[in-house]
């Protein structure tokens, strides 16, 4: 399939931990986005990255991408509790279509 | 800037009855326009997509049909809904022209419709 598929699926952190999710796809890309959705709400973008870019960084947000491993990762640092929600990646070919994978859920303790 | 609006924000309808979802753009011209469906605890999956008045395409096959008859203005369709139309619905834009390789989406709040 083309979409994204994250890993792990759910991850509960302490306030001030980092932390970190990664996502594999199989086809070739032109970009990798994140987007952020706290409950029951639409998604935020957070992060798009291209094929020829490695890292990029946007405040508390690192996203690392490896096309030769057909990887990225997200690390979110200093974590706060409005970090709480769930974090997908997608993946946009040649084409209109962005494909998102099913997300991983971050509960950040206070 | 630019906003979308999308509504409504819940929907409860019984099977076989129809439905329409509104999405509109603003501040931006010729977008490309999204409707993607999120099952519950799941990933979105891209339902339709349009990259201008009155081309729409369709990625998954279905009782849903999507049509824009305004530049800024999405609609989503059933005739007769089943039970397995009940999720989230969301809508979305990108800029135009390539920009969609440049920018990320922007998402509205969402339809949560329910069909009973």
């Amino acid at each position: 399939s083309q979409q994204g598929e994250e890993d792990p699926q759910a991850l509960s952190i302490q306030e001030g931990e980092n932390a970190t999710m990664n996502c594999s796809y199989k086809t070739s890309i032109n970009n990798l986005q994140w987007y952020r959705q706290n409950s029951g709400r639409g998604l935020v973008h957070l992060i798009l990255i291209r094929s020829n870019e490695r890292e990029k960084h946007s405040g508390r947000l690192r996203v690392t991408l490896d096309t030769s491993k057909k990887s990225s990762s997200l690390l979110i640092t200093a974590s706060r509790a409005a970090d709480t929600a769930s974090y997908f990646c997608a993946i946009q070919a040649n084409d209109y279509k962005l494909s998102f994978g099913a997300g991983t859920t971050v509960t950040v303790r206070a | 800037s630019q906003t979308i609006h999308q509504w409504p924000a819940t929907l409860v309808q019984p099977v076989g009855s129809p439905l329409s979802l509104e999405c509109t753009v603003e501040g931006t011209s010729n977008p490309n326009l999204y409707w993607y469906r999120q099952a519950a605890g799941r990933g979105l999956q891209l339902l339709f997509y349009s990259v201008g008045i009155g081309q729409i395409s369709s990625e998954v096959p279905q009782n849903l049909s999507a049509s824009r008859p305004q530049d800024r203005q999405f609609i989503l369709s059933s005739k007769k809904l089943l039970l397995s139309d009940s999720g989230f619905y969301l809508c979305a834009w990108s800029p135009p022209a390539g920009g969609h390789f440049l920018y990320g989406y922007t998402f509205g709040s969402g339809t949560r419709l329910t069909v009973v």
